[in-house]
């Protein structure tokens, strides 16, 4: 069964210092998430990217994020300038069509900021 | 603004049993409801999504009912099994493209 694929499983950076990403969603998916959980707590949403822009973002999704689909498979998340506060896992996830479909998560990135 | 809740926070049964895990949530204009499992360290895995004009869904041994009315969820696990052990998390979607988690109940089936 295809998955959603993550890279790398664990990063760790210095505060301040830029991380990205990289998620490969299913193949024929159209609808691309990004969703991250700090230890302990809960899953929370961060963006949804849609026919080559972001069609929806919370408000933890501020300046320091951005996503991009650079070509037809890689689906990156930017974090410009790491804070203690990133480190959580984050977790891509993609779904064919927008509503009424089951979300398919990858098995996530361990982003930890020293 | 939705906010999903999961009682108990932890459950730990003998293999066998049957067991629910609730979830309740405060906006009843919810367009769907899913339940995820989550093992440790890894992603979350689509167990069953309830439409919002759908009382309940089954998927092998586990049944999942939608209340509307009263914004609570259950999911049933039918002779649990060792295999069950996870963290379960039950998410709504309302009218827009996120989904709003609850903490989720990190269940232990005993052998």
């Amino acid at each position: 069964e295809p998955e959603v694929t993550q890279t790398p499983s664990h990063q760790v950076t210095q505060m301040g210092q830029e991380v990205i990403l990289r998620c490969v969603p299913i193949s024929n998916h159209l609808y691309f998430y990004w969703y991250r959980q700090i230890l302990g707590q809960k899953v929370e949403f961060l963006v949804s990217f849609y026919n080559n822009e972001i069609s929806e973002k919370s408000e933890i999704f501020d300046d320091q994020f951005s996503v991009e689909r650079p070509d037809g498979s890689n689906f990156t998340l930017k974090i410009r300038s790491t804070k203690l506060e990133d480190s959580a896992m984050y977790f891509c996830a993609s779904i064919r069509s927008s509503y009424n479909s089951p979300l398919h998560f990858g098995n996530g990135t361990r982003l930890t900021v020293t | 603004k939705q906010e999903v809740t999961q009682i108990p926070a932890a459950l730990s049964v003998p293999e066998g049993e049957n067991l629910v895990l609730n979830c309740s949530f405060t906006d009843s204009a919810i367009y769907n409801l899913q339940w995820f499992r989550q093992d440790p360290g890894k992603g979350l895995t689509s167990l069953l999504l309830i439409q919002s004009s759908q009382r309940e869904q089954t998927s092998g041994r586990l049944n999942a009912s939608l209340d509307k009315s009263s914004g609570r969820s259950t999911l049933y696990i039918a002779a649990s099994q060792p295999g069950d052990s996870a963290t379960y998390l039950c998410a709504g979607q309302g009218g827009s493209e996120k989904l709003v988690f609850g903490k989720g109940t990190k269940l232990t089936v005993n052998p």
